[in-house]
């Protein structure tokens, strides 16, 4: 498998412009995170869904921030409109019970707002 | 709500082991201690994890106090590539509400 895939690795926008990234979990995993990654807040969870379905969004910063995952393999997390403090790295992660609730990691996104 | 305290750095020298403390002395009857590390640039990575019993796998052993109030990660013979940043959490099995990394151990792996 070639494990969780998030695109883009990198994005570059100026603030007030929709951004959206992007997760493949790996297959036959039903449970996926976002996660953000900032030096002062260290990794925080977002939102996680179970069998596509958000079970908890309590980390979600604001109502600039939304996820969804239309399907079992996509998921995206939506900043509308962006701002400069939403710079991060911004982690995907997937698992399900088979893997014993094992998180698997992807690569990240790192987001800057300018 | 910070739920383990680690160490903020350590370090080790290559080929010895590499013995990672973290305290959780608020730990619930049904939270489990996970380990994940993070090597720079790149997401966290499983490493273990156990409810009461000491575990051990291909990576690492944990073992946990017999009051479940702190455990141990070893490393039995650390690499240069095991520098990282150790995570220590404690969360129930099928609930990811709480599932809180904290700051970690910086474990320096030196030649």
């Amino acid at each position: 498998d070639a494990g969780v895939i998030q695109s883009p690795r990198h994005e570059v926008t100026e603030m007030g412009q929709e951004v959206t990234l992007r997760c493949k979990p790996i297959s036959g995993h039903n449970s996926l995170f976002w996660y953000r990654q900032t030096m002062m807040r260290g990794l925080e969870l977002l939102i996680y869904f179970n069998n596509n379905v958000p079970i908890d969004d309590s980390g979600m910063p604001e109502d600039r921030f939304s996820a969804k995952m239309p399907n079992a393999s996509f998921s995206t997390l939506k900043i509308q409109p962006s701002e400069p403090r939403d710079s991060a790295v911004y982690f995907c992660a997937s698992t399900s019970y088979t893997e014993n609730y094992e998180q698997y990691f992807g690569p990240g996104t790192r987001l800057t707002v300018t | 709500d910070a739920k383990t305290t680690q160490p903020t750095s350590m370090d080790c020298a290559e080929g010895r082991a590499a013995n990672l403390p973290c305290n959780h002395s608020t730990i619930s009857g049904n939270e489990y201690v996970y380990w994940y590390r993070q090597i720079h640039s790149q997401g966290p990575q499983y490493i273990i994890h156990g409810l009461k019993n000491n575990e051990t796998n291909e990576m690492a052993s944990l073992i946990i106090t017999e009051d479940r109030k702190s455990s141990t990660l070893i490393l039995p013979h650390a690499t240069l590539r095991d520098t990282a940043v150790y995570y220590c959490i404690v969360s129930p099995l099928y609930n990811f509400n709480k599932f809180y990394f904290g700051s970690g151990t910086k474990l320096n792996v030196k030649p």
